[in-house]
């Protein structure tokens, strides 16, 4: 079965702290990986994908995400995180032939 | 080009009655999918197009729910007999199905029924 799974709905955080967000994926063949961050009142953006190649992929605010094939993940990462980062996160899954699907999202709240 | 258009960006009605949204993707792309959002979840898959050719239906998806993209360009959703349970942001996307570029997504349509 084709099927996203982000561990946690919802991770507090303190502003410079590290976070880790999770992202599980169930596919029997190759996929595509991306995260998508939709802020307040917005609509979803593109933050970071995986195609092919190196396995490490950063985005340009400082984010990276790392694909883990034995383990079908795609885990969410920044190593000091900004009040502006308060935002939904979403993890998405390419399956061969282009059908796209989302996990659960998780909400990412910076603290001062 | 814009981005992904969709129109209305609001919508309310009142229980039975039908509703079309309309979504017009990023011209050159020929992927194009549905999705339903609703508070604090994910974007749930409803379907999908490559061209005018509707690739997959989600199997929970009532039969009440259909899509169409006549030329491969815009594409409507239409829910007909709307109940409560419909209310949600319905979204759009569009992609590239050459090269596996990212989904580009619109600002949604926000459907209350009353």
């Amino acid at each position: 079965a084709q099927s996203v799974t982000q561990l946690d709905s919802q991770v507090p955080v303190f502003e410079e702290a590290p976070v880790e967000l999770r992202c599980n994926y169930s596919s029997s063949v190759s996929v595509y990986l991306f995260w998508y961050v939709q802020y307040p009142n917005q609509g979803l953006q593109l933050l970071l994908k995986y195609l092919s190649g190196s396995t490490l992929v950063e985005s340009i605010n400082g984010f990276e995400a790392e694909f883990n094939k034995s383990q079908t993940s795609f885990h969410l990462r920044k190593p000091s995180v900004h009040i502006s980062d308060t935002a939904e996160y979403f993890c998405a899954v390419s399956f061969p032939g282009g059908k796209l699907i989302f996990g659960q999202g998780t909400e990412l709240s910076v603290k001062p | 080009d814009t981005g992904v258009s969709q129109n209305p960006r609001h919508k309310i009605t009142k229980r039975g009655q039908n509703v079309t949204f309309r979504c017009d993707p990023i011209s050159e792309h020929n992927r194009l999918y549905w999705y339903r959002q609703t508070l604090g979840q994910g974007p749930e898959f409803l379907t999908y197009f490559q061209n005018e050719a509707q690739l997959e239906k989600s199997r929970l998806l009532s039969d009440r729910f259909s899509a169409e993209r006549p030329k491969g360009s815009f594409s409507t959703l239409e829910i007909q007999r709307t109940e409560q349970g419909d209310s949600a942001m319905y979204l759009c996307a569009s992609s590239l199905a050459q090269g596996l570029t990212e989904a580009f997504f619109g600002q949604g349509t926000r459907l209350t029924v009353v």
